[in-house]
């Protein structure tokens, strides 16, 4: 079963803090994703990675950082986090473009952060 | 650009009930694919489908079926019959393209509410 795990259900942190969401997929993806959830908004991508130590910005990276220094592991990191990143951050993990199943993506559960 | 709406943002019905999810997108690829996920309360998007641009087909899995137009460039979602445990959030997506990182361009969300 295809597996992809997030290190928090929930998270409270205080304006200021340095935050690390982790993620980790066990499917050997090349492809890794962080989103933001806000209602009525979507899911707005913030970065992606398509290899090791790769790293790309998304539509909303102001404010956060990634690293990719293993396959499996994805973080991202809030440099100083603020009220306005209360938010849900869900992680995904695809194969390639080019892989048979292409473009699918493989949600993890979820972090609901609460700056305050 | 490349843009997925979903114009209904909350749909209630009673159980039993069909309901028609919609979507309409925007892409100037020949090449592209389509995706359904659903969002139940636990947080995690599970994948329901991926339609390729070549294959206008429609599909029906158990009670669910979509209908993909390309003249209208529409990829609607209708549940037959529906049941409390539909209820979630039901996003559509959009494969970008040219891309071999596999991002996908997320609709704003669909609020499904199935009362008993």
């Amino acid at each position: 079963d295809v597996k992809v795990t997030q290190s928090s259900r929930y998270l409270v942190k205080r304006t200021g803090e340095k935050v690390f969401l982790e993620c980790v997929q066990d499917m050997d993806h090349e492809n890794m994703f962080w989103y933001r959830q806000d209602p009525g908004l979507g899911l707005r991508l913030i970065y992606f990675s398509y290899d090791v130590k790769m790293k790309e910005k998304g539509d909303i990276p102001e404010g956060y950082s990634v690293s990719r220094e293993k396959k499996e592991r994805f973080s991202l990191i809030l440099e100083s986090a603020s009220t306005n990143q209360t938010s849900m951050y869900l992680c995904a993990s695809s194969s390639p473009a080019l892989a048979r199943s292409s473009y699918e993506q493989y949600f993890g559960p979820g972090t609901r952060l609460t700056v305050t | 650009a490349q843009k997925v709406t979903q114009a209904q943002t909350e749909i209630s019905v009673v159980e039993k009930e069909d309901v028609t999810l919609d979507c309409v997108y925007e892409t100037r690829d020949t090449t592209y694919y389509l995706f359904w996920y659903k969002q139940p309360p636990s947080g995690e998007l599970v994948f329901l489908i991926r339609r390729n641009s070549f294959d206008e087909q429609n599909e029906i899995s158990g009670r669910y079926s979509w209908n993909f137009q390309k003249s209208t460039s529409s990829f609607n979602f209708t549940i037959t019959a529906s049941q409390v445990v539909d209820s979630a959030v039901y996003f559509c997506a959009l494969s970008e393209n040219p891309s071999n990182t596999g991002k996908l361009i997320f609709g704003q969300g669909t609020t499904l509410q199935v009362k008993p």
